[in-house]
């Protein structure tokens, strides 16, 4: 059975800095996995998604990596905003159209 | 100009009680889904809709019923509510050309007294 983790669940980090979120999975066999940002009260914005077949994708500061083979994620976040202080989630994919998301990272970027 | 909408945002309501959730996207998409957060933050998928018809079903109580009217709805229909039904609901839907891509309602915060 999928079980998708994330550490830590909240973080702290002063504004400016570079900074890196971790995903894990225990099956290696996804078809994607997708990094997402929870804003309080409103829905989820995907903000990368990695096929299986790719290692890494970037979207502005934000660089997410996949490594299959070890069940690992990291999304990395470059010189961090106060805007950017929301939850982030992992989610995989599996074949049979399954979406298993993780508990998130809180994330607070102090001024 | 919302992509996909719910309604209500906040529902509070009485052990037994039944309450539909409704949504809405207006992206033209074929597929739509309901997800529900626990007090733990895990988001789990109940239930997908593809052209008007159940794709998953996570296993999901039959207490919960979704219906869609047509494509640019999918509502949720919850009876005999339960303490533990209490959860934030959240609505998506994509499109079969890129169904890894789900736009998200802004979500329904339910709590069963």
């Amino acid at each position: 059975k999928q079980e998708v983790t994330q550490i830590p669940a909240a973080l702290s980090v002063p504004e400016g800095e570079n900074l890196v979120l971790n995903c894990s999975f225990t099956d290696s066999a996804i078809y994607n996995l997708q990094w997402f940002r929870q804003d309080p009260g409103k829905g989820l914005t995907s903000l990368l998604l990695i096929q299986s077949s790719q290692r890494e994708q970037t979207s502005g500061r934000l660089n997410a990596s996949l490594d299959k083979s070890s069940g690992r994620s990291t999304l990395y976040i470059a010189a961090s905003q106060p805007g950017d202080s929301a939850t982030y989630l992992c989610a995989v994919r599996e074949g049979d159209d399954k979406i298993i998301f993780g508990k998130g990272t809180r994330l607070h970027i102090l001024p | 100009d919302t992509a996909v909408s719910q309604t209500p945002k906040y529902l509070v309501t009485q052990m037994g009680n039944d309450k539909s959730i409704k949504c809405e996207q207006n992206l033209g998409h074929d597929t739509m889904y309901w997800y529900k957060q626990d007090s733990k933050k895990f988001l789990k998928i109940m239930f997908s809709y593809n052209n008007k018809e159940l794709i998953i079903n996570e296993t999901v109580p039959n207490r919960f019923s979704p219906k869609s009217p047509d494509k640019a709805h999918l509502n949720l229909h919850i009876n005999s509510l339960e303490l533990g039904d209490s959860a934030v609901y959240f609505c998506a839907s994509s499109s079969r050309l890129a169904p890894d891509t789900q736009y998200f309602g802004p979500g329904t915060r339910l709590t069963v007294l």
